[in-house]
């Protein structure tokens, strides 16, 4: 079975400042994908950035990067430059690919951005 | 123009009460979700239907029941409310199983 752990429940950053929120994940299996979503205090879950297993290259995504470190099992999400409307929680999340899928949250981290 | 879309956004009904929960995506992707997220943000998986076929159905009460009429809809009815049953519930779609799934804007679920 999948696990994944976020140990930084808040986070403070100041505007146009890098954040990095950390995630380890646990399982056995060689071929899956990591993911990361933003929730803001509207509700919806906005879907930010993808890493499959397999690939040699961290994913970046705009302002959004994942620094994938296979042999520590972890996908760091980071945030350049934050900006007022990066405030929200962030949750890491993570899938087995090739079988029926579901996605494995973890327990999300709250960034709050200041000025 | 919504990808993924959920009816109602707010339900709120009584202990013991029937009530369903509409999801509809218009991305053509294949696979459907229901996930649930409790009072302290913590979101599990509940059912997973590809092209209509169910393919997830994690340790959910049987007072839950997914419907899935086309590859488009997937509905979720719940049979005899508990309290504990409210929650926000998320929809989601992905093209791949194991690809980027996408959600709805959920449906918050207040069980009285």
């Amino acid at each position: 079975a999948q696990k994944i752990t976020q140990t930084q429940p808040g986070m403070f950053v100041q505007e146009k400042e890098a954040v990095t929120l950390d995630c380890t994940y646990d399982t056995s299996d060689p071929s899956y994908g990591l993911f990361w979503y933003k929730q803001p205090s509207s509700g919806e879950m906005i879907f930010l950035i993808y890493q499959g297993s397999y690939d040699q290259q961290n994913a970046t995504e705009g302002r959004y990067s994942l620094n994938f470190q296979k042999a520590r099992k972890s996908a760091n999400l980071v945030i350049s430059a934050s900006q007022l409307g990066d405030s929200a929680m962030y949750f890491c999340a993570m899938t087995l690919t090739g079988t029926a899928s579901k996605l494995t949250f973890g327990t999300g981290t709250r960034l709050q951005v200041t000025l | 123009d919504t990808a993924v879309s959920q009816t109602p956004k707010y339900l709120v009904t009584q202990m013991g009460n029937d009530k369903s929960i509409k999801c509809e995506q218009n991305l053509g992707h294949d696979t459907m979700y229901w996930y649930k997220q409790d009072s302290k943000k913590f979101l599990k998986i509940m059912f997973s239907y590809n092209n209509k076929e169910l393919i997830i159905n994690e340790t959910v009460p049987n007072r839950f029941s997914p419907k899935s009429p086309d590859k488009a809809h997937l509905n979720l009815h719940i049979n005899s409310l508990e309290l504990g049953d409210s929650a926000v519930y998320f929809c989601a779609s992905s093209q791949l199983q194991g690809g980027e799934q996408y959600f709805g804007p959920g449906t918050r679920l207040t069980v009285t």
